[in-house]
């Protein structure tokens, strides 16, 4: 069974205070690794895919790095509006298997 | 151009009753998910598919869950006997192939009182 961990549950941050998340998870045969942002009664909204192991990605602020077992979203001098909650998937076949999330608070 | 859009994006119903939800995806592609996420949880996915058929329905709870997608186009979950345990947020996703990237709608906030 595919099972998805992310820590930590919650995370709060001063503005400018770099940090990173942690998605680890166990997948019979990734096909990807995709990281999402949801802000609160919104659906989530799409930020990037990884592949294999060794790739990275770069959006603005956020940087999403792969190895066989873990990801991890760096968060780079965040602002007030990276506020969010940041969920992490791992696809198999055609479906999405979420962690819980990581909340995420940028303080001004 | 327009994202995938879901209706109603509230739903209040009383526990036994029947409901439909909605689902428009993005033009053109052919694979469409739902899944249903409850409060602090990611979402937990219920069934997809691709084009007129459901490729994978593994995910629905029980038998009181179904959902078609007769043109291939538009969805609707439909839930029989709702009871209190069904609330949460029901959301839609397409895309372009079935292990393309997964674009969310809004979703429909489902209360069963």
């Amino acid at each position: 069974e595919d099972q998805v961990t992310q820590s930590p549950e919650a995370l709060r941050l001063q503005e400018g205070e770099s940090s990173s998340l942690n998605c680890s998870y166990t997948v019979s045969g990734l096909r990807g690794l995709f990281w999402y942002r949801q802000d609160p009664g919104k659906g989530p909204e799409f930020l990037f895919t990884l592949y294999s192991a060794g790739e990275e990605k770069e959006k603005e602020r956020l940087k999403a790095t792969l190895t066989k077992k873990e990801s991890f979203l760096h968060i780079t001098a965040p602002k007030p509006e990276d506020s969010a909650t940041y969920l992490c998937a791992v696809q198999a076949n055609g479906a999405l298997t979420f962690g819980s999330g990581t909340r995420l608070q940028v303080q001004p | 151009g327009a994202g995938v859009s879901q209706t109603p994006s509230n739903k209040v119903t009383e526990k036994g009753k029947y409901v439909e939800l909605r689902c428009d995806p993005i033009s053109g592609h052919t694979a469409l998910y739902w899944y249903r996420q409850s409060l602090g949880q990611g979402p937990e996915f219920l069934i997809y598919f691709q084009g007129t058929g459901a490729a994978d329905d593994s995910g629905l709870p029980n038998d009181r869950f179904f959902a078609v997608r007769p043109e291939g186009s538009v969805s609707t979950l439909k839930i029989q006997r709702t009871e209190r345990g069904d609330s949460a947020v029901y959301l839609c996703a397409s895309s372009q192939g079935m292990r393309e990237t997964q674009y969310f709608g809004p979703g429909t906030r489902l209360l069963v009182l």
